[in-house]
């Protein structure tokens, strides 16, 4: 299957800093990437999903000025925290789909960032 | 909205025993897709199996079946002759049809097996 790497895997940033989430397509193209983060022992949720090209569309409750998403191109995605808190401290995961009939989303590993 | 829906956040079976792990799911679109996620805990989602909502006939991936009841919007996950690496978090997902839809995800099962 297509495959996504995410990096870093871990991260530990201080508060107050930017930490920077990369998400690529290795060997197909991803129209359309999704961000999500996911606390202990719960579900993934959606925080904004991200189109090549274009500016991302934040779910309800997502601070888009904190959580900068760029679609630069059609492998790459990325997140950044900005003036990251403890609070922030979480697993993020990224998916990517192709612009095709597609039903299947391809994960990332997903990055654990740490702020202390 | 759509809601995605997982009624045990615990589930245990012993090595080569069965087990049904539940989900329904509230929407008002006739075609989407219906999905159950592997995380085992590493952390990396893996695609269990997949259903088609317009396709009546259960889909079946080896020791992995669904269950779907399209009238009931229910979508059980049938794991037979359980093996240890079957140990892990099960998320059932919801999707629209249409092209880059956004996944929803119920809450998850824990899986755990036994000797």
């Amino acid at each position: 299957g297509a495959v996504v790497s995410q990096h870093p895997s871990r991260v530990i940033c201080k508060s107050g800093t930017s930490v920077k989430i990369e998400c690529r397509s290795l060997d197909f193209q991803a129209t359309t990437m999704f961000w999500y983060r996911q606390f202990p022992k719960q579900s993934l949720m959606l925080m904004a999903t991200s189109n090549e090209g274009s500016k991302a569309t934040y779910e309800q409750g997502v601070e888009k000025d904190k959580f900068l998403i760029n679609h630069a191109s059609l492998t790459l995605s990325t997140l950044t925290v900005t003036s990251a808190h403890p609070e922030d401290s979480s697993f993020y995961i990224c998916s990517a789909v192709t612009g095709g009939e597609s039903t299947e989303a391809f994960f990332g590993q997903g990055t654990r960032l740490t702020v202390v | 909205a759509q809601t995605v829906t997982q009624s045990q956040p615990e589930m245990s079976v012993q090595e080569a025993e069965t087990v049904t792990l539940s989900c329904t799911y509230d929407t008002s679109e006739s075609d989407y897709y219906l999905f159950w996620y592997k995380q085992p805990p590493s952390r990396q989602m893996i695609l269990v199996i997949r259903q088609e909502a317009y396709k009546q006939q259960n889909a079946t991936e080896n020791r992995f079946s669904v269950n779907f009841q399209k009238a009931a919007k229910s979508f059980s996950l049938k794991i037979s002759d359980s093996q240890l690496g079957d140990a892990a978090m099960y998320f059932c997902a919801y999707r629209p049809a249409g092209t880059a839809s956004k996944l929803t995800f119920g809450t998850g099962t824990r899986l755990q097996v036994t000797l």
